[in-house]
């Protein structure tokens, strides 16, 4: 049971490039959330979904895009990167029963 | 004013110190409240989960939520290295849709052996 990962772990980029960032989870939950982590500003929420097919945007959604894939499946789309994205992003999961959140392990991701 | 508020520290303290973290928050709607602790490089994981006012103790951990205050505390005993990490508070509102946490920005954790 891997619960969720998230690839790739590190990701460097020029400013104007687009990127894809992946994330899935084993355990069938209906709930995928993106975040963004920067020094100073804690956890702020790009996009969710709350189930396959749906998606809604967070605190910060300027400058990205998502697709729920399938239940498994989350990604989050930079088509053009710029240095105000540097930040590291995590991908989680809801447990309804538990009534919380999983966390993957994160993406670092860097725009020069 | 952020919707909940936490002191980003840095709190350092010896090894066997009993710890205090501490969030408020101004959303009055807020039900449920968690704990998250993340270690360095690594993903937040779930500590501790209250609902309403109260305690819940869990081994060395004791969460407190003080509705009446809008104030929530997690209270760490006997303190270890292995503590030293980065806790970060969480709310939400059973009422508003598809169940948005609101994170405090975290308070980073040093125990020193």
């Amino acid at each position: 049971n891997a619960g969720v990962t998230q690839t790739p772990k590190f990701q460097v980029l020029k400013t104007g490039q687009s990127m894809t960032l992946q994330c899935a989870q084993d355990m069938n939950h209906n709930s995928m959330y993106w975040y963004r982590q920067d020094p100073g500003m804690g956890l702020r929420l790009i996009y969710y979904s709350a189930s396959e097919g749906t998606t809604d945007k967070g605190e910060v959604p300027n400058g990205y895009n998502v697709s729920r894939l399938n239940k498994r499946e989350f990604s989050l789309r930079l088509e053009s990167a710029a240095p105000s994205q540097t930040s590291v992003y995590f991908c989680a999961s809801r447990d309804v029963i538990k009534d919380t959140q999983y966390f993957g392990p994160g993406t670092r991701l860097t725009v020069l | 004013q952020k919707e909940v508020e936490q002191d980003p520290g840095p709190l350092s303290v010896p090894e066997g110190a009993i710890v205090s973290l501490n969030c408020t928050y101004s959303n009055s709607a807020f039900q449920y409240f968690m704990w998250y602790r993340q270690y360095s490089r690594k993903g937040p994981e779930l500590l501790m989960y209250t609902y309403s006012s109260g305690n819940k103790e869990d081994g060395r951990f004791t969460a407190q939520v003080d509705k009446s205050s809008k104030y929530i505390s997690l209270f760490i005993r006997d303190s270890q290295p292995s503590d030293s990490a980065t806790y970060l508070c969480a709310c939400w509102n059973s009422g508003g849709s598809n169940y948005k946490l609101t994170f405090g920005k975290g308070t980073l954790l040093t125990v020193n052996p």
